[in-house]
């Protein structure tokens, strides 16, 4: 089965960027969508097909894929930030939906 | 405005079955497919099935092939998930979710707020 690595935890300080990487197997071959889940909350898709933002989420939120590795950005960051973060691909070839063991992102 | 509301969750013991039920809103849920994520209480997201937009295909996670069944009525804008067999490691909040049809059918563009379903004994 396809399986994505992401690190635990990452802690930024307000204003600063975080990065946060997804690593799978030739990931840069496949579309990678980011998801932000807060404390309670249902999950959100903040980026979608590697780089794109959806309608309404703000500007500092990015993202590239390229070799194994799938990154999401937020710049400059704000308190509100504070979240877990969760990549995923479709993996054709088992023909499942795959997603990463997220991230914790501590502002 | 658009909605997920999920229902039917709460506590069985292991070996019984569950039915979880999924109304949308706000928008033509016959031409969206229609996807089941859970979420093991601390634990990362864990996607369980997908069911297209006419019923006519599905796909399930092999922890939940053959015990689980996803379906849909679309006329009654509702989406399901039947769950059988259950184990103590099917305990989840359980999500429903919208195909991101509209920007990369590989996407999840909508959540409800889920259900939770715990099984013990």
């Amino acid at each position: 089965s396809y399986e994505l690595t992401q690190p635990l935890s990452v802690s930024v300080a307000v204003g600063q960027t975080a990065s946060i990487p997804c690593e799978g197997y030739k990931l840069g071959t496949k579309n990678v969508h980011w998801y932000q889940q807060k404390a309670g909350q249902a999950p959100l898709l903040v980026i979608y097909r590697d780089k794109n933002r959806p309608s309404g989420i703000p500007e500092r939120f990015s993202g590239s894929n390229s070799g194994n590795t799938a990154t999401l950005t937020i710049s400059g960051v704000q308190g509100v930030d504070e979240a877990a973060y969760y990549c995923q691909v479709w993996d054709g070839k088992t023909v499942h939906h795959v997603f990463g063991p997220g991230t914790t992102v501590t502002v | 405005q658009v909605h997920l509301v999920e229902s039917g969750g709460g506590a069985v013991q292991p070996g019984r079955s569950l039915r979880l039920s999924c109304a949308g809103s706000g928008f033509t849920f016959s031409s969206y497919g229609m996807h089941w994520v859970r979420q093991a209480p601390g634990k990362g997201l864990e996607w369980v099935a997908l069911i297209w937009a006419d019923g006519n295909s599905k796909i399930f996670a092999d922890a939940v092939k053959g015990r689980f069944t996803i379906s849909r009525d679309n006329s009654k804008s509702t989406l399901f998930l039947e769950m059988n067999s259950l184990r103590v490691e099917d305990t989840a909040t359980y999500f429903c979710a919208r195909v991101g049809v509209d920007i990369d059918v590989n996407s999840i563009d909508m959540w409800g707020l889920g259900t939770k379903v715990t099984v013990s004994s």
